[in-house]
């Protein structure tokens, strides 16, 4: 089981708002991190030390870290934005993983 | 650009052992800690260990500890996963991704990812 707590599946409309969170006691002491990963792809870092977007990365794409819950929202969500969503943080020198979200636009 | 290929997918019989590389180009390869993560069916990412290919330091997921190594090879810029002691359960696509400069410690984003490799185990 995961470290780190994520929803199996959020739906949304075109055009909304997508919001996928990561719960988990690591988070209050650590920058989280998203990957976005669509079928038979690698991971893509989409967010990184918690509401940064890497170059190239949509600015629809914002994170935030508040406590113990970090939440990846997606405006304006594309049809593009169909992948799997997964968040990341440290806990020591160890990676941890959430369990990963599907979005279904 | 920086890259990190991978080798091709393995099939293996329970009990016996794969190793999967990762060449990495586009950067000091010595520089940047390389990690492994596995992605089994229907479940979610599994951090496996890091190794800074500076110093061969590693440090291993608790689950990994004794039937996982990574290794190196500075002169062609590639690291290595071996597993052994295969069971079904392994059965899972493997990635390598770059980490953190290795001065500044591994607490960091993994970014790029290779492209995976698939490692099936079955009888």
């Amino acid at each position: 089981s995961s470290e780190l707590s994520q929803p199996p599946s959020v739906s949304v409309f075109p055009g909304l708002t997508a919001t996928i969170t990561c719960s988990g006691d690591k988070l209050g002491a650590s920058h989280v991190f998203w990957y976005q990963q669509k079928p038979g792809q690698p991971p893509v870092l989409v967010i990184y030390d918690d509401d940064k977007r890497p170059l190239g990365i949509p600015e629809r794409f914002s994170g935030s870290n508040y406590g113990k819950t970090a939440t990846l929202t997606i405006s304006g969500t594309q049809s593009v934005d169909e992948a799997d969503y997964h968040c990341q943080a440290w806990d020591s020198s160890s990676v941890v993983f959430g369990g990963g979200t599907k979005l279904t636009v | 650009q920086v890259q990190l290929v991978q080798s091709g997918a393995e099939v293996k019989k329970p009990g016996a052992s794969v190793r999967v590389s990762c060449k990495a180009s586009g950067y000091t390869f010595t520089g940047h800690y390389i990690h492994w993560v596995r992605h089994a069916p229907g479940q979610g990412l599994e951090w496996m260990g890091w190794i800074n290919p500076h110093s061969g330091a590693t440090d291993y997921g608790r689950k990994f500890q004794g039937w996982v190594i990574m290794t190196w090879d500075t002169s062609i810029s590639t690291a290595y996963m071996q597993m052994s002691r295969l069971k079904s359960d392994d059965t899972a696509v493997y990635y390598c991704t770059r980490g953190n400069p290795v001065v500044s410690g591994p607490a960091d984003r993994l970014d790029p990812w290779g492209q995976g490799t698939l490692v099936t185990v079955s009888s």
